[in-house]
């Protein structure tokens, strides 16, 4: 599976949008790039995922790019309550192939 | 629907004690897994299973031992605990089909090994 790349650590205003980044250079053509978020102490909970068009749900919208080589979760209006570590990872769809956690990207959505 | 559980949520061993986690799901999965997660650090995988009766090894598979027995369950055992095992456990099923690509966590056991 496709190593990921995310920065440590972001700031966003509430209410603002959060636009979080990931690259993912080496990704394959049958590889998704999933979102998931972890708030502190608990599981982590799935946010979106997408293969090659972008993506949009109650929770989130992905936009990858048309290389595929990046893409970006954004959450339209941020709470204070989206505070948490979001993970962007690469893997091919389906239950047998396993999730692979980095070290994903603290998001501090501040009052 | 309760989604994963996971009991229990709290422990404290001494080296050398053994213990048994239990996580249970209620949504029909055919796929579970379990990971630790220690303190600044991602998910690593222990084990996982297909199906009822079947595991195989994850990332970090070295000192645990599960069984699916019940589709439903999955129990990750420590026989001799060591400080190294203190750690967050979660619990994750999977379903297949469409529109299940996704995994569902449960709320975590913290282990700690004196």
């Amino acid at each position: 599976d496709a190593k990921t790349t995310q920065p440590p650590s972001m700031d966003c205003a509430e209410g603002r949008a959060a636009n979080l980044p990931c690259n993912h250079s080496t990704i394959s053509g049958n590889e998704y790039v999933y979102w998931y978020r972890q708030i502190h102490s608990q599981g982590p909970q799935y946010i979106i995922h997408g293969l090659k068009n972008n993506e949009t749900n109650e929770m989130a919208s992905l936009i990858i790019t048309e290389d595929r080589k990046s893409s970006t979760l954004i959450l339209p209006h941020a709470t204070l309550r989206d505070t948490a570590v979001y993970y962007c990872i690469v893997r091919r769809g389906g239950a047998t192939n396993k999730l692979i956690f980095g070290t994903g990207t603290l998001l501090a959505v501040q009052p | 629907n309760a989604g994963v559980t996971q009991t229990p949520k709290f422990r404290v061993l001494k080296t050398g004690q053994s213990m048994t986690l239990l996580c249970a799901q209620d949504m029909n999965h055919e796929y579970m897994y379990w990971y630790r997660q220690d303190p600044g650090m991602g998910l690593r995988l222990i084990h996982y299973s297909v199906g009822e009766g079947t595991t195989a090894k994850g990332e970090v598979p070295d000192g645990y031992n599960v069984s699916r027995l019940k589709k439903q369950n999955f129990l990750l055992g420590l026989e001799s605990a060591a400080p190294s095992q203190t750690s967050v456990y979660f619990c994750a099923s999977h379903g297949t089909g469409m529109g299940t690509d996704t995994q569902y966590f449960g709320p975590g056991t913290r282990l700690t090994v004196l």
